[in-house]
């Protein structure tokens, strides 16, 4: 089983400001499946990336994602005052598909 | 646009079965090669992945909950079904169900979820 650790746990950033979250995985994530996903206070969780680079549809091209093997990053080029919230990485590479614990974002 | 929307008890007993319901809208939950899953978060915590089911029948669950987890499909209704059997207090959590997309021979990201539902385990 693929245990996803992520990093920073809270990242405090200005709007305006450049996020770089990281997901590391303790096996290498088969064919780069790797997804990330936002969360808002009482709201389902929303598909961003997937694929490790591939952005869903309707994602603002301020959301990038990258990395391969066990070493993946988020990037927010410049945050937006909707972009503070929880994200998470999930791999889907094997079983079973599983979550990191989540960065929060936060407003400094 | 799929829309998903999880209904049942809110509230169970210990030892009891938990049984929830998925009722997928704007589409019909047999078209395109996808799969149908629950996924649950404890309060202030993180995901976890319960299980998932083609509309085939053909299900897959989490090691850590397949003693206990069933989930079916009744495509009539267009709808899936999570019974978790045996709940205890840790299994309190917001339950939701997800649309799983990628191949149909691997695992799965999540492109559209239920807005969530909260099912407390307490006497």
């Amino acid at each position: 089983e693929i245990v996803l650790t992520q990093s920073p746990g809270t990242l405090s950033l200005s709007p305006g400001e450049r996020a770089t979250l990281s997901c590391r995985a303790s096996q290498s994530v088969s064919s780069s499946y790797l997804a990330w996903y936002q969360q808002k206070p009482g709201q389902a969780p929303r598909l961003l990336i997937y694929g490790a680079s591939s952005r869903a549809t309707g994602i603002p091209d301020r959301f990038s994602g990258s990395g391969s093997g066990t070493d993946f990053t988020l990037t927010i080029s410049r945050l937006e005052p909707e972009d503070f919230a929880v994200y998470y990485c999930q791999q889907y590479g094997s079983s079973p598909p599983a979550f990191g614990q989540g960065t929060k974002v936060e407003i400094k | 646009q799929v829309q998903l929307q999880e209904s049942g008890p809110g509230l169970v007993k210990p030892s009891q079965t938990l049984s929830l319901t998925c009722t997928v809208s704007g589409g019909s939950i047999s078209s395109g090669s996808y799969y149908w899953s629950w996924i649950r978060q404890p309060a202030g915590k993180g995901l976890e992945w319960i299980g998932r089911i083609y509309t085939s029948g053909s299900t897959n669950y989490n090691p850590s909950l397949k003693s206990r987890v069933t989930i079916s499909v009744d495509t009539s209704k267009n709808q899936f079904s999570l019974k978790l059997s045996s709940v205890t207090a840790a299994d309190t959590a917001v339950y939701y169900c997800a649309r799983g997309s990628g191949s149909y021979y691997g695992w799965n990201y999540f492109d559209y979820w239920g807005q969530g539902t909260l099912v407390t385990v307490s006497s």
